[in-house]
């Protein structure tokens, strides 16, 4: 089957940084996706990566392993409104998205 | 209308109740996808359209159907609502087909039945 594994929740600091990491196992491999969803609101694009290696956009960093079915979201200088859920997801082999449930980052000052 | 909209924000109804939610796109996107949305659980694929005209089965499509008469409208019915339908419904666009593009969502439906 398909799978899309995130840690439910993680904790930080304001200022500090958090790596938030996503393995998968999908039926074919169309790119990498991750979103932000703040409570209560619809998720919003974030990043995307199809090649091995880091792409890099302003505080938010996201790594790309396609032979260990692994990637990474890196959220640089944390702020309060960085208090949000994180979905990653794989695009499949039927071009469609298959999600992971979503980390709930906490930010504490 | 900028981006993508739904109706009703939010929707209390009687199992065994008809109830179409309804989504609209200004961005003349190609592809169009309902998803729910429940605690503890990912986006789930309900239906999805990949061009006008024609639609698709996801993974919990079971309760639900759609049609796709227009690029811009992509109405979700649950011919006879049940509580296990509570939940909160996305709708999606997407440009281009035949790819995996950044998918665009809607605010979101907040259903409930009882």
């Amino acid at each position: 089957g398909q799978n899309i594994d995130q840690p439910t929740e993680m904790t930080a600091t304001e200022g500090a940084i958090v790596q938030i990491n996503c393995t998968y196992q999908t039926s074919g491999f169309n790119g990498l996706f991750w979103y932000q969803q703040h409570a209560g609101e619809a998720p919003t694009f974030l990043s995307y990566n199809v090649l091995d290696g880091l792409e890099e956009k302003g505080r938010f960093s996201s790594f790309l392993s396609r032979s260990k079915g692994y990637s990474y979201l890196l959220l640089k200088e944390l702020q309060m409104k960085d208090s949000a859920s994180y979905l990653c997801a794989v695009g499949d082999s039927n071009y469609q998205l298959i999600w992971g449930a979503g980390t709930k980052l906490i930010i504490k000052p | 209308i900028a981006g993508i909209t739904q109706a009703p924000t939010s929707q209390i109804l009687a199992a065994g109740r008809r109830m179409t939610l309804r989504c609209t796109q200004d961005m003349r996107h190609n592809a169009m996808y309902w998803y729910r949305q429940d605690l503890g659980l990912g986006l789930r694929l309900i239906h999805y359209s990949n061009t006008a005209g024609t639609t698709g089965k996801g993974e919990v499509p079971d309760g639900y159907s759609v049609s796709r008469a227009n690029t811009d409208d992509f109405p979700l019915t649950l011919a006879s609502a049940v509580p296990s339908q509570t939940s909160v419904y996305f709708c999606a666009s997407s440009d281009g087909t035949g790819e995996v593009n950044e998918q665009f969502f809607g605010p979101g439906t907040r259903l409930t039945v009882l």
